[in-house]
């Protein structure tokens, strides 16, 4: 069973550009959530998203958005980079939302670095 | 906001030693979780632990969680050089679907 795949694995953006990141879950998982690390934050909650919809939304700006496909992959984009976006940027899937036992299944992330 | 700390941030330890790493939280929580995250990579999950139990085992990992003290214990016995990661404990806080991730504990196994 292939796990969670990420792309791109490396991405270099300027700030002020907008970047769409990608992520296909495993086959079967409903369930994708993000996350951002970083160095001095650690790893944050962005958002999940379960049957195309958002159902958790962490703290972060209107400028990170996502979205998920009928075929459950998601994507998120970051719109007007700023410097502090730069971060491995890390989904990951589960079958089901809102049951902690359901293990979460990371990708390997991509790093985006924002000069 | 963090809601699990871990302790200590760093360690480092022979190969062959037990190595101990500790994790405390702030509010209620359904579960505390162990995840493993090689250098730059995705987190692995090592290990669940419910709010009703005291110690869990998994292989070469013990885990402990004392709810009134509000903190967890991550023990990996007889370490190896492939144990070098960094260790992060996850809680996810009640009524609340949100996983919450500490800063985690960075273990360098020594050969």
């Amino acid at each position: 069973k292939a796990g969670v795949t990420q792309t791109p694995r490396y991405l270099i953006k300027t700030r002020g550009q907008q970047v769409t990141l990608s992520c296909s879950p495993i086959s079967g998982h409903r369930s994708v959530s993000w996350y951002q690390q970083t160095p001095g934050q650690g790893l944050q909650f962005l958002f999940e998203y379960f049957s195309e919809t958002q159902r958790n939304k962490g703290n972060f700006p209107g400028r990170f958005s996502g979205r998920q496909f009928s075929n459950s992959r998601s994507e998120m984009n970051v719109s007007t980079l700023e410097l502090g976006d730069s971060a491995l940027y890390l989904c990951a899937s589960s079958r089901a939302s809102g049951i902690p036992e359901d293990t979460q299944y990371f990708g390997p992330g991509t790093r985006l670095t924002v000069l | 906001s963090q809601q699990g700390e871990e302790d200590p941030q760093a360690l480092s330890i022979q190969e062959g030693e037990n190595a101990t790493m500790n994790c405390s939280y702030k509010t209620s929580i359904n579960n505390l979780q162990w995840y493993r995250q090689n250098s730059g990579r995705g987190l692995v999950h090592l290990i669940l632990i419910r709010s009703n139990e005291r110690e869990k085992h998994s292989g070469r990992l013990r885990v402990t969680l004392d709810t009134s003290k509000k903190s967890s214990s991550l023990l990996i016995t007889a370490s190896r050089a492939a144990d070098t990661a960094s260790y992060f404990c996850a809680t996810d806080v009640n009524r609340d679907d949100k996983i919450i991730f500490g800063k985690g504990t960075r273990l360098h196994i020594l050969p």
